[in-house]
């Protein structure tokens, strides 16, 4: 089956443009979670989404948001970029809270996009 | 909420040694235990976890133990190869968490 697809794969921004980038999950799995990933940072959480409901969100500005739709596609938007936003952003999807009495939530992640802000 | 430490940062082996890289977390509510990989260019992977009922599971050449009482979980990679250079992840979590936490990461080099 097709695995999480992420894109685009790379975009350079300039600082105060916005971005928005895009995730296709697998096909089944309702949970979508995003992920920040910097070298000095490793993988920060941003939000996860679950039945186009955001259930938790990380210690990020409100500059960053997302929104997930009826098909489970999720999309996150990054406004008023800065230089310290360029990172490799990952996004995960899972069956979710409904996975089934293992309860485990086994992420599959796509290959990311890789936002450069100049 | 969950405190995730790794150790170490960084790991230099020599091909066909083993490699052992240690995860510790904060809540002992904490019941599915697994280990990521992320090679270059790529996301992370999932290549092996444990439920809190077990002490150890094996797949091949590596191996997860968990420690419950202590609060640590291990990944053991033996006969180490040159693919297994990579970054490794720990992401201890309670049962269908929606905000999982992972470790700081483990930068695997396998000398020749």
């Amino acid at each position: 089956k097709a695995g999480v697809t992420q894109t685009p794969r790379y975009l350079i921004k300039t600082r105060g443009q916005q971005v928005t980038l895009s995730c296709s999950p697998i096909s089944g799995h309702r949970s979508v979670s995003w992920y920040q990933q910097t070298p000095g940072q490793g993988l920060q959480f941003l939000f996860e989404y679950f039945s186009e409901t955001q259930r938790n969100k990380g210690n990020f500005p409100g500059r960053f948001s997302g929104r997930q739709f009826s098909n489970s596609r999720s999309e996150m938007n990054v406004s008023t970029l800065e230089l310290g936003d360029s990172a490799l952003y990952l996004c995960a999807s899972s069956l979710g809270p409904t996975s089934g009495s293992s309860g485990a939530n086994v992420l599959t992640f796509g290959a990311g996009s890789r936002l450069t802000v100049l | 909420g969950e405190n995730v430490e790794q150790h170490p940062s960084t790991l230099s082996v020599q091909e066909g040694d083993s490699a052992v890289i240690k995860c510790t977390y904060s809540d002992s509510a904490s019941n599915y235990f697994p280990w990521y990989k992320q090679e270059l260019g790529k996301g992370p992977q999932l290549i092996i976890d444990i439920r809190s009922n077990v002490g150890e599971k094996k797949d091949q050449r590596i191996a997860v133990t968990l420690n419950k009482t202590a609060k640590h979980f291990s990944l053991h990679i033996t006969e180490t190869q040159p693919e297994d250079s990579a970054v490794y992840f720990c992401a201890p979590q309670y049962s269908s968490a929606s905000k999982i936490i992972f470790g700081s990461g483990t930068r695997l080099s396998i000398r020749p």
